[in-house]
């Protein structure tokens, strides 16, 4: 079944504490992203990738690492997480539409809700 | 910013046709115009793009104003699934394949 899968699903940590969240698609897609959701404020794209090794910063990429070793994986790092980091992080990813020269359907992930005491 | 607005909640009637409409005054000659929704607890999920003319998909249909400053969603036949919160997006490789989700509209399906 093609998917996105993240892990984990919910973890609550401790502020300071390295974490990583990981993202792993089954599509052989090019494109892969991160966005976090939260009330009021909608999704916020994190950080993207369109391929291996090639990362690009979104919108709100402050304390957030990236890395793209493989097209099938892209974890997202918070090396010292703070309480402004809990949220509701989704990962996406897509396949690059040669014909129109964009990204087209981006297929997410179910979420991750992470909380940061 | 490639960045569009859409009211914050709409209604509509079980089994009648939906328009959703978004603006996107700073829309780009190379903005794609795309439409997510995201259904209660759950990722959002793909529903249709284009760029200049009208589509159709087995899911809505996207009409384009002619100037392309704006777009409306169309869900031919409203059905209880479809309340979900709806994003309109403007998505080009110039504008580095960076997606502005925005706050969406929050569409409610009345039976």
């Amino acid at each position: 079944e093609a998917q996105v899968t993240q892990n984990p699903r919910y973890l609550i940590t401790v502020t300071g504490k390295k974490l990583t969240v990981t993202c792993s698609q089954n599509m052989n897609h090019e494109y892969m992203s991160w966005y976090r959701q939260d009330p009021g404020l909608g999704l916020r794209q994190i950080y993207y990738s369109m391929n291996v090794e090639v990362t690009d910063k979104g919108d709100v990429p402050e304390g957030y690492k990236v890395s793209r070793k493989e097209k099938r994986n892209f974890p997202l790092i918070l090396e010292s997480p703070s309480p402004n980091q809990t949220s509701l992080y989704f990962c996406a990813s897509s396949l690059w539409d040669w014909a129109s020269g964009i990204y087209n359907e981006q297929f997410f992930g179910p979420g991750t809700r992470l909380t940061v005491l | 910013d490639a960045k569009t607005t859409q009211p914050n909640s709409m209604e509509s009637n079980e089994e009648e046709p939906v328009h959703l409409p978004c603006n996107h005054s700073t829309i780009s000659g190379t903005d794609y115009i795309h439409w997510y929704r995201q259904l209660p607890s759950q990722g959002p999920e793909y529903v249709i793009h284009g760029l200049t003319s009208n589509v159709n998909n087995r899911m809505a249909s996207l009409a384009i104003a002619e100037d392309r400053k704006s777009s409306t969603l169309i869900l031919h036949r409203a059905t209880l699934r479809d309340a979900a919160v709806y994003y309109c997006i403007l998505g080009s490789s110039n504008t580095g394949n960076q997606f502005y989700f925005g706050t969406g509209t929050s569409l409610t399906v009345i039976p």
